[in-house]
């Protein structure tokens, strides 16, 4: 079973920060947080990850409270094209372990 | 990144028969998986495909319905075997590519209608 909680569904006006939240209270010390994106009839596609600091690339940012129940995935300036239904992970790092997937938020981003 | 390909790109088939779906990794992979994405639902781990050796299957998955071939680092097949429309869905290969086991690549998808 998927260890992650998510809204269904989220909106953001098109060039507004799009902040979705997930919640894992459960996440083992050796279990990182994943995200993925999966635009419409693609496969999904990675964002980030993190242990417990903070992460930044040129996708997104990524907030884990200090307490690693939960965080936030940030991205700065939402377009068109981040419409899509977002997946936040806990995943063992470095020994390949598998995704399970939840549900995941869909967002939408409205002009 | 790495690129993943499936073939077919999408099916249609009739109940009763089977259907190998090929997934073709451009860099070795360390882990393969195969998952299983039904209509306006959330991807569901299938197996994880093991080179030289028997795959490792999911609760609710088994050999003989969904078998995996993975003869190399870059190459496997799911086979979707006699099927029934409740089969109708995406099929995904995913791979963790050497040297990068922090990301798990995705391929396109196969889109399986069973009629």
């Amino acid at each position: 079973d998927a260890k992650t909680t998510q809204p269904p569904s989220m909106d953001c006006a098109e060039g507004r920060a799009a902040n979705l939240p997930c919640n894992h209270s459960t996440i083992s010390g050796n279990e990182y947080v994943y995200w993925y994106r999966q635009i419409h009839s693609q496969g999904p596609q990675y964002i980030i990850h993190g242990l417990k600091n903070n992460e930044t690339n040129e996708m997104a940012s990524l907030i884990i409270t200090e307490d690693r129940k939960s965080s936030t995935l940030i991205l700065p300036h939402a377009t068109l094209r981040d419409t899509a239904v977002y997946y936040c992970i806990v995943r063992i790092y470095n020994q390949g372990g598998k995704l399970i997937f939840g549900q995941g938020t869909e967002l939408s981003v409205k002009p | 990144s790495a690129v993943i390909s499936q073939k077919p790109s999408r099916d249609i088939c009739q109940r009763g028969t089977s259907l190998t779906i090929q997934c073709q990794v451009d860099s070795q992979v360390t882990m393969m998986f195969w998952y299983r994405q039904q209509p306006g639902q959330s991807l569901t781990l299938i197996a994880t495909a093991n080179q030289g050796s028997e795959a490792t299957y999911e609760s609710g998955f088994v050999i003989d319905k969904f078998p995996i071939s993975r003869p190399n680092l870059t190459f496997s097949t799911l086979t979707v075997s006699n099927m029934s429309p409740e089969d109708s869905s995406i099929y995904l290969c995913s791979g963790v590519i050497s040297g990068r086991a922090d990301e798990q690549f995705f391929g396109p998808g196969t889109r399986l209608t069973v009629l």
